[in-house]
């Protein structure tokens, strides 16, 4: 069964206090791994798109890379306003068309 | 331009009731996708469409739950009897059309919070 698991479930920092989320998968023939970001009261918002392993993108002081098996998004000198649950989908096959499913997300909190 | 609007934003009923969401996609969106996220929880896939294809409705809880999208736009999602197990916070998402990959980035509304007494 296709799955998505993402660690840690929260995770709190102090502004400039860098690290990562993990996003680990097992489907078979990957089609993309999607980051979104989800503020409280809205609905995600996506931030990237993966195909490859060893692909890597950036924005701000986000940037996400991609193995075989998981995920990785990097935080860099995290500011308050980063402050969100993160969430990673991938694509799972479903009668003929595609199917997002989607990690339960990181909730993440930066302290100023 | 404007985005996905979901309409009701929150919606209060009694257990027993029917309830009507409403999704408007982005227009020229044909991918149109229903979630569900409880507290805590993920996102809990429960139908897609794609054009005029027949929908996916593979992710529906039960048979109190259906869908119908309108001209390939705007979507209505209805919960038949509801029950204090549906409260949860329903979100509707819109795509271009899968190309070769399968898959497009989504785009989400701000959901629906449905609270069932």
């Amino acid at each position: 069964e296709d799955q998505v698991t993402q660690s840690p479930e929260a995770l709190r920092l102090q502004e400039g206090e860098s690290s990562s989320l993990n996003c680990s998968y097992t489907v078979s023939g990957l089609r993309g791994l999607f980051w979104y970001r989800q503020d409280p009261g809205k609905g995600p918002e996506f931030l990237f798109t993966l195909y490859s392993a060893g692909e890597e993108k950036e924005k701000e002081r986000l940037k996400a890379t991609l193995t075989k098996k998981e995920s990785f998004l990097h935080i860099t000198a995290p500011k308050p306003e980063d402050s969100a649950t993160y969430l990673c989908a991938v694509p799972r096959s479903s009668g003929g068309s595609y199917i997002p499913t989607f990690g339960r997300g990181t909730s993440l909190i930066v302290h100023p | 331009g404007a985005g996905v609007s979901q309409s009701p934003s929150n919606k209060v009923t009694e257990k027993g009731k029917d309830v009507e969401l409403r999704c408007d996609p982005i227009s020229g969106h044909t991918a149109l996708y229903w979630y569900r996220q409880s507290l805590g929880q993920g996102l809990e896939f429960l139908i897609y469409f794609q054009g005029n294809s027949a929908p996916d409705k593979s992710g529906l809880p039960s048979d109190r739950f259906s869908a119908e999208r309108t001209g390939g736009s705007v979507s209505t999602l209805t919960i038949q009897r509801t029950q204090q197990e549906d409260s949860a916070v329903y979100l509707c998402a819109s795509s271009l059309t899968p190309g070769t990959g399968g898959y497009n980035e989504q785009f989400f509304g701000p959901g629906t919070r449905l609270t069932v007494l």
